[in-house]
């Protein structure tokens, strides 16, 4: 059974950067097969994807957010990671990492972690 | 076009059949996932491609697609799944962009 676990701070200066890591474990990120995903949900709203990473390190990001957002993977340690720079008030969100399965025209976010609310504020 | 519109709210009558729908451009060219999400939890994984469950959902849930519009329904809806759901699909821009529905709350009176 694949699991997932976020971790990082869950309180960040407006201007810094925000910066998320998501540990796997019961699967490996570099086996392929898989990409790796970052979402949030901001309070009482909708999810919104922010990217996400093969294993071989190609990346893909939200139009809206490509400037700011930076997701890297360490196969080593199975993790892979979410830097969002320049962070405001409207970063505030609980942030959920998950993995993609894929196939042809489908697409879907079969294991997701528990969630980490981070919270914008000085 | 990377909007997916849901309606908000969904009530259905235990026991009974209740259809979600998701309406975006971009299930012309890609299938809808569908997620459950319950307060304070994350996000289920209930349906994906053409009607394939994850294991362990109930198979009152299926799935379908014509044309712009992905429909999940739960036939036979039970007090548990009581939540808001949400569809996702890759966009059609042409790029890897996900977007997700704006969410329909079921309500199970």
């Amino acid at each position: 059974q694949v699991q997932l676990q976020e971790s990082g701070p869950g309180l960040v200066k407006p201007s810094q950067t925000l910066s998320l890591t998501c540990t796997v474990s019961g699967g490996s990120i570099s086996s392929g097969g898989y990409y790796w995903s970052w979402i949030r949900q901001h309070p009482g709203k909708g999810l919104e994807w922010l990217g996400y990473i093969y294993y071989s390190g190609s990346t893909y990001y939200n139009p809206s957010l490509t400037s700011r957002v930076t997701i890297s993977v360490d196969t080593s340690e199975n993790q892979f990671s979410l830097q969002l720079n320049s962070v405001t008030a409207a970063d505030t969100a609980v942030y959920f990492c998950a993995r993609v399965g894929y196939l042809s025209s489908w697409y879907w976010f079969d294991y997701w972690g528990q969630g980490t609310l981070v919270t914008v504020s000085s | 076009s990377s909007e997916l519109t849901q309606d908000p709210a969904v009530s259905v009558a235990l026991g009974q059949t209740v259809r979600i729908t998701c309406q975006g451009d971009s299930l012309r060219s890609f299938y809808a996932s569908w997620y459950q999400q319950k307060p304070g939890q994350a996000p289920v994984l209930v349906m994906y491609g053409k009607n394939n469950r994850p294991s362990g959902v109930p198979d009152r849930f299926s799935g379908s697609t014509s044309g712009d519009t992905a429909s999940l329904t739960i036939s036979g809806a039970q007090a548990e799944d009581e939540a808001d759901y949400f569809c996702s699909s890759r966009d059609n821009s042409g790029k890897h962009n996900h977007v997700f529905g704006t969410g329909s709350k079921v309500t199970v009176l």
